[in-house]
């Protein structure tokens, strides 16, 4: 099932700079996007959503973009710490599919000294 | 913060035999979900669950598969005759709604058949 992409298995930032992972879907029904963080041994932890009647969706350090018409949503977090070395995951629902979610295969982050 | 609860954290069990996964969903929340990660894939979701009804199931969702509400705060999967291929991370999540709010993971349940 590759309705939800992630074409970066990882990524490397400096602590304090900015960093933006991607997140590309196929299902033009998705109405609602989540990113979620994940620490190894703990379940994925929600981060931020959108509803595809927004564009952008900002929450502290974290904002997300959606582009409907590329399918496509990032994520940015700005400036980037320690603690935010994780994988991230980007899911989508359907409002008339009683909540599941479809996930991404995650993008790994590792923030540097 | 109020949290997904999962025990236990990890079930070794032998191909063929039965195991029960429980979660404590978050207290207020109405709608429940069990998910699985395969080593190596993606986190694929298996069935929600609503007003003691299954609301959608997944095609890994077979007969073998069952979910309970057997009281006001526990919510628990079962695995009849498990297989080697079951052997994954069982994740349980709750939302207060299904439509456009998030779902809550636990720490999840990893399962190992021998």
């Amino acid at each position: 099932d590759q309705q939800v992409k992630q074409n970066s298995p990882s990524l490397s930032v400096q602590e304090g700079r900015i960093s933006i992972l991607n997140c590309d879907y196929t299902n033009s029904m998705f109405d609602y996007f989540l990113w979620y963080k994940k620490y190894p041994a703990e379940g994925p932890t929600f981060l931020i959503s959108i509803s595809s009647i927004k564009d952008k969706n900002e929450d502290g350090r974290f904002t997300v973009f959606l582009n409907k018409s590329a399918k496509h949503l990032s994520l940015h977090i700005v400036p980037s710490q320690p603690g935010d070395s994780a994988v991230y995951f980007c899911a989508a629902s359907r409002t008339d599919s009683w909540g599941k979610l479809q996930f991404g295969a995650g993008t790994q982050v590792v923030v540097t000294p | 913060e109020p949290e997904v609860t999962q025990t236990p954290s990890h079930q070794v069990t032998q191909m063929g035999q039965e195991v029960i996964l429980r979660c404590v969903p978050i207290s207020n929340h109405l709608y429940f979900y069990w998910y699985r990660q395969i080593l190596g894939q993606k986190v694929e979701f298996l069935v929600s669950f609503y007003n003691n009804e299954i609301s959608e199931k997944s095609e890994i969702f077979d007969d073998q598969f069952s979910v309970e509400r057997p009281d006001g705060s526990n919510f628990t999967l079962k695995i009849r005759s498990t297989k080697l291929e079951d052997s994954a991370m069982y994740f349980c999540a709750s939302s207060v709604d299904s439509r456009n709010q998030p779902q809550h993971f636990g720490d999840g349940t990893r399962l190992s058949i021998l």
